[in-house]
């Protein structure tokens, strides 16, 4: 069946520092990656969508790479700020309008 | 900028009874979604609605739930007879072809 695994252990960091969080997948092909975020209470917020044939996306500071041989997708944020500190969901997407979600990793950002 | 707006933001009711919740998603969106999430756990999907029907659905959305676009405007999921394992956040999204979704605020579901 298909899996989305997302590191359910919270990821605790500096300010400033870059946090990098991981999104793997199997029983998938998907045509696109999305990046979510979530706060508490709050709805998904999109950030960021690659495509299969891109290797590597950014906006501002966030980059996100998309590896299908390894079927795996990393999200970074660099200099990141305690305003970054929310749970983020990445979601494969393709064959169909299913768009479901991993169990997303929580991001804490410490001054 | 257009929104995805969910009603009512929190909705309190007795176990057994009937709940409509109610989303107007971005007016030119074709994918239609309605996702749960039980507090401190992941966002599951639900359903998704394509073309006036039911395009995808989870084993969570059994017969005791169920969605309409009535009026080309409004998305309702309805529970038929809650349960008190119902009680979560229901949100609603909405895409067009190919690209992000735009979810709502939500509506917290509190079955007592």
């Amino acid at each position: 069946s298909q899996k989305i695994e997302q590191n359910s252990e919270a990821l605790n960091i500096q300010e400033g520092k870059t946090a990098t969080l991981t999104c793997n997948y199997t029983n998938y092909s998907p045509a696109y990656l999305q990046w979510y975020r979530q706060d508490p209470g709050r709805g998904p917020v999109f950030l960021l969508l690659i495509r299969e044939n891109e290797k590597e996306k950014r906006k501002e500071r966030l980059k996100v790479t998309f590896d299908t041989t390894l079927k795996q997708s990393l999200f970074h944020i660099t200099a990141s700020q305690p305003a970054d500190s929310a749970t983020y969901l990445c979601a494969p997407t393709g064959g169909g309008n299913k768009l479901t979600f991993g169990t997303g990793t929580q991001l804490k950002v410490e001054l | 900028e257009p929104e995805v707006t969910q009603t009512p933001s929190h909705q309190v009711t007795q176990m057994g009874q009937e709940v409509i919740l109610r989303c107007v998603p971005i007016s030119n969106h074709l994918y239609f979604y309605w996702y749960r999430q039980i507090l401190g756990q992941k966002v599951e999907f639900l359903v998704s609605f394509y073309n006036n029907e039911i395009s995808e659905k989870s084993e969570i959305f059994d017969d005791q739930f169920s969605v309409e676009r009535p009026d080309g405007s409004n998305f309702t999921l309805k529970i038929r007879s809650t349960k008190l394992e119902d009680s979560a956040m229901y949100f609603c999204a909405s895409r067009w072809e190919n690209t992000e979704a735009f979810f709502g605020q939500g509506t917290r579901l509190t079955v007592v």
